[in-house]
């Protein structure tokens, strides 16, 4: 079945403590990207990456890292998280970014809660 | 620089009854278009996408929007709501680049 995994689904945690979400895509899609949801505010790009080792700073980047040095995975890192990071995150693949007229899949999300 | 305003953040229909949800975009380019649908504890579907082809976009389960250039809108529309439409709708805008601009969502409830 094509899909995008994210874990963990749900995470509590303290700040500064380092948290690693993980993306996995098994559909060969070239473009991976993560978004935040802020009620109100619908959904905000982080990072993007439109392949392997290629990733660029979407609208709110900051306090966030990323990687790709496989294809599949696209996992976000936050070094040391804040309180303003509590959260909603979705990671979403589409086969490739040219323009980026081809639909997204979404994962089912990630609640963070940052105390 | 783009955005999207989606004009209601909650509308409430009864059951049967037609579904408008408005989405107006700004965009210095010609933009791609999307409507996506999320149920509650899931990620986002593709309802429908417009890419310059037809104005009148036909997407899953019996929703459409119409691209109109001179008003900025692409606003979804079903005729008759079903209780399974309840859910958070939101317009997607992209351009140029690679990068997607999402308006605020709006949530559809459906009376029976």
């Amino acid at each position: 079945e094509a899909q995008v995994t994210q874990n963990p689904r749900y995470l509590i945690t303290v700040t500064g403590k380092k948290l690693t979400v993980t993306c996995s895509q098994n559909m060969n899609h070239e473009y991976m990207s993560w978004y935040r949801q802020d009620p109100g505010l619908g959904l905000r790009q982080i990072y993007y990456s439109m392949n392997v080792e290629v990733t660029d700073k979407g609208d709110v980047p900051e306090g966030y890292k990323v990687s790709r040095k496989e294809k599949r995975n696209f996992p976000l890192i936050l070094e040391s998280p804040s309180p303003n990071q509590t959260s909603l995150y979705f990671c979403a693949s589409s086969l490739t970014g040219q323009g980026t007229n081809q639909p997204q899949h979404f994962g089912d999300g990630t609640r963070l809660s940052i105390l | 620089a783009q955005s999207v305003t989606q004009l209601d953040s909650h509308v409430s229909v009864s059951e049967g009854t037609p579904v408008l949800l408005r989405c107006n975009y700004s965009s210095s380019y010609s933009p791609s278009l999307f409507w996506y649908v999320q149920h509650p504890n899931k990620g986002l579907q593709l309802l429908l996408k417009y890419t310059s082809a037809a104005t009148l976009v036909k997407g899953i389960n019996g929703f459409e929007a119409e691209f109109k250039k001179s008003e900025t809108s692409f606003h979804l529309t079903k005729p008759s709501a079903h209780m399974s439409d309840a859910a958070e709708y939101f317009c997607v805008v992209t351009h140029a680049g690679n990068m997607l601009t999402f308006g605020g969502g709006t949530r559809l409830m459906v009376k029976p």
